[in-house]
């Protein structure tokens, strides 16, 4: 267990609909990221939150919107979902807003 | 622009060496990791180098040469458990994402 939590760990929607995907990052830690990976493309940053506020964008459609809560803890919210929307969507927390990240499980996504 | 680029593909026999090499050109720099993922897992750190030179952790070991935007990921006696895809990040700016190259796959076989 490496101390970053993601859920759920599988899920399975239509074309059209709008899912939620949670992190809770690691204690301590101020800086949560999110990464989609499909299997031509690698990982692919989205989006940093550091402390509750945004800190950088990457990639993200405007399809996809995230936020970060008091606690820390995050949500990914990808709407309006395609078939291409379909990847392992990985939260990955840090201290400091640095690397040597500490990633979550991830979340299949499945878009069908 | 960022790019970073890392062989596709790598194959290997137990008990070998192999390199896995990796180029990148970014605005800044700030550091690069080596991480490894096993299918389907999450990533997991392996190494990080911020200044040139070889930096030694058991059986693996990272080089960076910042002049020629290049390293490489050296892992020795190579064990079955080692197959897996070796991606290669870096982080251009203190404080930013780390941007990470497509992996490379090592496949080990006896």
């Amino acid at each position: 267990d490496s101390g970053v939590t993601q859920t759920p760990k599988h899920l399975i929607t239509a074309t059209g609909q709008r899912v939620t995907l949670r992190c809770s990052p690691r204690s301590g830690d101020l800086s949560v990221y999110w990464y989609q990976q499909s299997l031509d493309q690698g990982l692919q940053f989205l989006i940093q939150y550091y402390n509750g506020e945004e800190r950088a964008k990457g990639n993200i459609l405007e399809r996809f919107s995230a936020q970060q809560f008091p606690d820390l803890h995050s949500e990914l919210n990808l709407s309006s979902l395609e078939l291409g929307d379909s990847a392992l969507y990985f939260c990955a927390s840090s201290v400091t807003g640095e690397g040597g990240y500490t990633f979550g499980s991830g979340t299949r996504l499945t878009v069908v | 622009g960022q790019n970073i680029d890392q062989p596709t593909e790598m194959t290997a026999t137990e008990g070998a060496i192999v390199q896995i090499n990796c180029t990148y050109q970014t605005s800044g720099f700030n550091g690069l990791f080596w991480y490894q993922q096993h299918a389907g897992e999450a990533p997991t750190f392996l190494s990080y180098n911020v200044l040139d030179g070889l930096e030694e952790k058991g059986r693996f070991s990272s080089f960076l040469s910042r002049s020629k935007g290049y390293s490489y990921l050296l892992l020795k006696e190579l064990q079955m458990k080692d197959s897996a895809s070796y991606l290669c990040a870096v982080s251009n700016q203190a404080g930013t994402a780390l941007i990470f190259g497509k992996g490379t796959t090592l496949s080990v076989s006896s």
